[in-house]
């Protein structure tokens, strides 16, 4: 089956600064990635997320590139603020129509 | 539509009761998925259904552990006896999706239940 990876498992970062995620995948058939956020005591929700079709995808502050090639995904947050505060999912497909879900990464946006 | 519909939100029982989780999957989605969610193993796929049917359990840990999908709107995850280890967060999750064609569509989530096994 599918492995992910995702790094750092925690993250803090300045209000207004970048924060970047990679995860890594085993599948090279694996096909679409999305990202989720996961805030305290909440569902997951998907934020982002990109096909092997393309190596970039973005939205507002956020944005996700991919490389195929070397098997990796990153997310990219820009200008954070204090309700980015969260943890992360990255997953990729694999089979049919599953998802295998990274560990996660808690991000922490410090005023 | 209301998203995907879990109940009950919160579940405490004893060791040896059994414990039967309920899922609404969004009106028109035929793919649903149960998760399990650990600090420690992060989510977990327990079971996946494709237009009612089970296409993969292989990641239900037991066979205490049971899941039905008797029709399009209706999901139920059974833990018979349920132990203190099962304590988790289990998410129902729906989507679109055909399983021949391979074809990912966008996953969403139910609120959860948080099982406490005491």
């Amino acid at each position: 089956g599918e492995n992910v990876e995702q790094h750092p498992s925690t993250l803090s970062v300045q209000e207004g600064d970048s924060a970047v995620i990679k995860c890594t995948y085993s599948d090279s058939a694996s096909n679409y990635f999305p990202w989720y956020k996961q805030e305290l005591g909440k569902r997951p929700q998907l934020i982002i997320d990109i096909r092997s079709n393309v190596g970039e995808k973005k939205d507002q502050r956020i944005a996700v590139t991919l490389n195929k090639t070397a098997k990796h995904f990153s997310l990219h947050i820009t200008e954070t603020q204090p309700e980015d505060s969260a943890v992360y999912f990255c997953a990729a497909s694999y089979g049919n129509n599953r998802l295998a879900f990274g560990k996660g990464n808690q991000v922490v946006v410090i005023p | 539509d209301a998203g995907v519909i879990q109940s009950p939100r919160h579940e405490v029982t004893e060791m040896g009761q059994e414990v039967t989780l309920r899922c609404k999957p969004i009106s028109g989605h035929n793919s649903l998925f149960w998760y399990r969610q650990t600090m420690m193993r992060g989510l977990e796929l327990l079971i996946y259904f494709n237009n009612n049917v089970p296409i993969d359990d292989s990641g239900m840990p037991e066979d205490r552990f049971s899941a039905k999908m008797p029709n399009a709107s209706f999901s139920t995850l059974k833990i018979q006896p349920s132990e203190p280890r099962d304590s988790a967060v289990y998410f129902c999750a729906s989507s679109w999706g055909d399983s021949l064609a391979g074809d990912n569509e966008k996953l969403f989530f139910g609120s959860g239940t948080q099982l406490s096994v005491l």
